[in-house]
């Protein structure tokens, strides 16, 4: 069964204190390792998705990259807008499994 | 583009009564998910349709879970009865094609008491 672990579960961040979130996963057969935001009250908004390692997607203050392992999703001078929680998840054959996310605060 | 639109946003029932979801996905998209996500963790598949065909239900609770995609566009999902533990958001996303990128609506609250 595929598996998803992230880590931290929280992380509290001054602005403009970048940092990395880590998604690691088991998983017979990638198929592509998506990242999601997810904001208080709302489903899940797609960010990216990954297919091979060394493959790095980017977008605005956000960057994700990708080994045979894991994929870590680095935040770049982040403001109080990026406040979320952030969703890894992988498929295999054709199902989606999430990790539980990390749910990220930024300060001003 | 219209996104995935779901109703009701919020439910609240008492145990053993029944309940019913509706999701609306976007235009187009051949593939369609019932999540459920209870506070604190990721979203859980319950179900999957490719057009109106089942490819997916094995962690649906079919003893009491049901759901339907008539003419492979939208779906209703049914809780009949209802227990404490199924209280949490039940999500709704599609995508164009099996392994592509889903896009979610905005869930449905529901709590049991």
């Amino acid at each position: 069964e595929d598996q998803v672990t992230q880590s931290p579960e929280a992380l509290r961040l001054q602005e403009g204190e970048s940092s990395s979130l880590n998604c690691s996963y088991t998983v017979s057969g990638l198929r592509g390792l998506f990242w999601y935001r997810q904001d208080p009250g709302k489903g899940p908004e797609f960010l990216f998705t990954l297919y091979s390692a060394g493959e790095e997607k980017e977008k605005e203050r956000l960057k994700a990259t990708l080994t045979k392992k894991e994929s870590f999703l680095h935040i770049t001078a982040p403001k109080p807008e990026d406040s979320a929680t952030y969703l890894c998840a992988v498929t295999s054959l054709y199902k989606l499994s999430f990790g539980a996310g990390t749910t990220v605060t930024v300060r001003a | 583009e219209a996104g995935v639109a779901q109703s009701p946003r919020y439910k609240i029932i008492e145990k053993r009564q029944s309940v019913a979801f509706w999701c609306n996905p976007i235009s187009g998209h051949a593939t369609l998910y019932w999540y459920q996500q209870i506070l604190g963790q990721g979203p859980k598949l319950l179900i999957q349709f490719q057009n109106n065909g089942v490819v997916d239900d094995s962690q649906l609770p079919k003893d009491r879970f049901s759901a339907e995609r008539l003419k492979g566009v939208d779906s209703t999902l049914k809780i009949q009865p209802a227990k404490l533990e199924d209280s949490a958001v039940y999500l709704c996303a599609s995508s164009f094609a099996i392994g592509d990128e889903q896009y979610f609506g905005p869930g449905t609250r529901l709590t049991v008491t």
